[in-house]
């Protein structure tokens, strides 16, 4: 079955600065990439996706990349602010997409002012 | 917020009991997931329901149960709860016929085993 590897577990910048959060993952078939942002005590809230068929796409100051070939995807967040602060999961489809996901095991990122 | 709500927030049980979670799924959504988060970890995938069937299941004991109504929420039942038990459930629903798999996850209920 599908496998997500996440790194690095934890994160510190500088505000102003980028950060950039890697996953790798294990089935070739799957086609869609997403990243969610979990606040202390708050549900994990979609923040940005990408399909197979791509391979980028940003959201003001987020973007994601995928490298299908190496079979890995990465989250980069630029300008960092304080209320970027949260535990961010990668996540793939355990089967096509609209299925169930297989998470990360989450980055903490910590933006100080 | 999403339209995701679930119910009830919080709960304490003691070993050995059942215990019954609820999920009301976002309007145009006829797919709901249910996932297990540590404390510290990742969601871990329960099972999936579509169209009131199970549609996939992740590595959980058949104690871990649910349903899904006509009116596509949901229910998960945990049977003979232990300690490990304790974890923030959520659901996430989605729209099956959707090709983009978005999920949109609810606040969770926070479920402490004592």
């Amino acid at each position: 079955g599908e496998n997500v590897e996440q790194h690095p577990s934890t994160l510190s910048v500088q505000e102003g600065d980028s950060a950039v959060i890697k996953c790798t993952y294990s089935d070739s078939a799957s086609n869609y990439f997403p990243w969610y942002k979990q606040e202390l005590g708050k549900r994990p809230q979609l923040i940005i996706d990408i399909r197979s068929n791509v391979g980028e796409k940003k959201d003001q100051r987020i973007a994601v990349t995928l490298n299908k070939t190496a079979k890995h995807f990465s989250l980069h967040i630029t300008e960092t602010q304080p209320e970027d602060s949260a535990v961010y999961f990668c996540a793939a489809p355990r089967g096509q997409a609209g299925t169930a996901l297989i998470f990360g095991k989450g980055t903490t990122l910590s933006v100080s002012s | 917020e999403t339209g995701v709500t679930q119910s009830p927030t919080h709960l304490i049980k003691t070993r050995g009991q059942q215990v019954t979670l609820r999920c009301s799924s976002q309007s145009g959504h006829n797919t709901v997931s249910w996932y297990q988060q540590a404390l510290g970890q990742g969601p871990q995938f329960i099972f999936q329901y579509y169209r009131e069937e199970e549609n996939g299941r992740g590595n959980f004991p058949p104690r871990f149960s649910g349903l899904q109504f006509p009116n596509y929420s949901s229910e998960l039942n945990v049977n003979a709860l232990e300690l490990d038990d304790s974890a923030l459930y959520l659901c996430a629903s989605s729209a099956r016929t959707s090709d983009r798999g978005e999920q949109y996850f609810g606040p969770g209920t926070r479920l402490t085993v004592t």
